[in-house]
């Protein structure tokens, strides 16, 4: 199986300011026929299913403020909060869906206010 | 509206067995794989088991293969995971999620207890 590591484990970053968020996997999900990335990050609060940010590892989802963005390619990929908001404040995880017979999860990053 | 709504959680006890269903609508079914994830309280996101479109491919988490069988039902727009030999360890919310590029459509979660 893919295992992805996700680095920090927790975050606080003050209101505005950037956050950014680590995740390596442990072989590359770059699909060399399409030069794609299966990459996804997602967002989740207390009490509420996740939500898809990032796919293709920057696509932004329809919806999420460009706020959010995706980077990297490969094994290694960040996810990027350029300015800080309060309702930003969650659990971010990424995945890898290249191995169709293992979808996996990283272990999570919890975001807080500083 | 893209909506899916998980059913079927309880509590039951350890070697018992349940059957959860995703009911779909807002877009065609048959079309997307979907998937089973679940999350352990206070614990992160863990990939259960994954159907094809067609129903014909299925994969499995190491931790639930030969337990737990994902199957679908294209013409009731609805998944299932039937679950077998429950163990404490399964305690968890159950989310069925539609796969597009990522996991783009998630249900609310149906919570399941393995306790004595």
């Amino acid at each position: 199986d893919i295992v992805m590591t996700q680095s920090p484990d927790s975050l606080a970053v003050s209101l505005g300011e950037r956050a950014t968020i680590n995740c390596k996997s442990s072989q590359s999900v770059l699909y060399s026929s399409n030069n794609k990335n299966y990459l996804a990050w997602y967002q989740q609060k207390p009490g509420q299913p996740p939500k898809l940010l990032i796919y293709w590892a920057s696509t932004r989802e329809s919806g999420v403020p460009d706020r959010f963005s995706g980077s990297g390619s490969g094994t290694d990929f960040t996810l990027t909060i350029s300015s800080l908001q309060a309702e930003d404040v969650a659990v971010y995880y990424c995945q890898q869906y290249y191995n169709t017979s293992s979808y996996t999860f990283g272990q999570g990053t919890k975001l807080e206010i500083k | 509206e893209v909506q899916l709504v998980e059913s079927g959680g309880g509590l039951v006890q350890p070697g018992g067995s349940l059957r959860l269903s995703c009911a779909a609508s807002g877009f065609t079914f048959s079309s997307y794989a979907m998937n089973w994830v679940r999350q352990a309280p206070g614990k992160g996101l863990e990939w259960v088991s994954a159907i094809s479109g067609t129903g014909i491919s299925a994969y499995y988490a190491d931790s639930v293969k030969g337990r737990f069988t994902i199957s679908r039902d294209n013409s009731k727009n609805t998944l299932y995971l039937q679950m077998n030999s429950l163990r404490a360890e399964d305690t968890a919310v159950y989310y069925c999620a539609k796969k597009g590029g990522g996991m783009d459509v998630w249900g609310k979660g149906t919570t399941v207890t393995v306790s004595s």
